[in-house]
């Protein structure tokens, strides 16, 4: 059993369209994270959620909204996409406790044209 | 402001090599934990090691090798007898003692392994 997993991997759309990509774990923890990595890999946090509650918010446009039905899930919607927002966005998840590592999803590549 | 660096972008070394990355940080905090992460063609992130600034004990796990000093600011990674498996991008982060892992990576260094 995959232990992130993100839906969808790949995602093309048009400019100002409105898009989500879904996450979930089955590790048990109560940490969930979006990262964005930019074209020349660089990596930053977006959000975080503890046991449903945005804990991190990063300086993010507000188009991007994260939402946390529950630990286990951590969806993000995008509204009126913009070429800039081309990346590839990891979800991952800890266990607030220990402060171990994150376990990373395989990624959404999103492409916006 | 925490920071990573990673000054080498690209790397290149034929099989069998040994290579060393270079990540050297930048933070306030007197408690913090050091990362390595693998970035594979496949893209997705693998954990290689997580090291507490407390434990400045070098680490040893097969081919990989860390070297910790905090007296430079440096979390050095080495690879011995480097295989083309090897071959990605390797990022060092940092967080601090929160229980939310908020990684500051650093710009990762592409390394490639010729047969």
């Amino acid at each position: 059993d995959t232990a992130v997993s993100q839906t969808p991997k790949y995602l093309v759309t048009q400019m100002g369209n409105d898009k989500s990509i879904k996450c979930e774990q089955n590790l048990g923890h109560d940490t969930m994270y979006w990262y964005k990595q930019d074209s020349k890999k660089f990596l930053k946090i977006m959000f975080s959620y503890n046991n449903k509650e945005l804990i991190i918010n990063e300086t993010v446009p507000n188009r991007f909204s994260p939402k946390s039905p529950d630990k286990a899930h951590l969806n993000l919607h995008i509204n009126s996409l913009e070429l800039g927002d081309s990346a590839v966005y990891f979800c991952a998840s800890s266990q607030w406790t220990t402060n171990e590592k994150l376990f990373f999803g395989s990624g959404t590549q999103l492409s916006v044209l | 402001a925490q920071k990573v660096t990673q000054a080498q972008t690209e790397i290149s070394v034929v099989e069998k090599e040994d290579v060393t990355l270079d990540c050297v940080y930048e933070t306030r905090d007197t408690t913090y934990y050091l990362f390595w992460y693998k970035q594979p063609p496949s893209g997705e992130l693998v954990f290689l090691i997580r090291r507490n600034s407390f434990d400045e004990q070098n680490e040893i796990s097969g081919r990989y090798s860390w070297n910790f000093q905090k007296s430079t600011s440096s979390f050095n990674f080495t690879i011995t007898a480097s295989q083309v498996v090897d071959s990605a991008v390797y990022f060092c982060a940092l967080s601090d003692i929160q229980g939310a892992q908020k990684l500051v990576f650093g710009q990762g260094t592409r390394l490639t392994i010729n047969p």
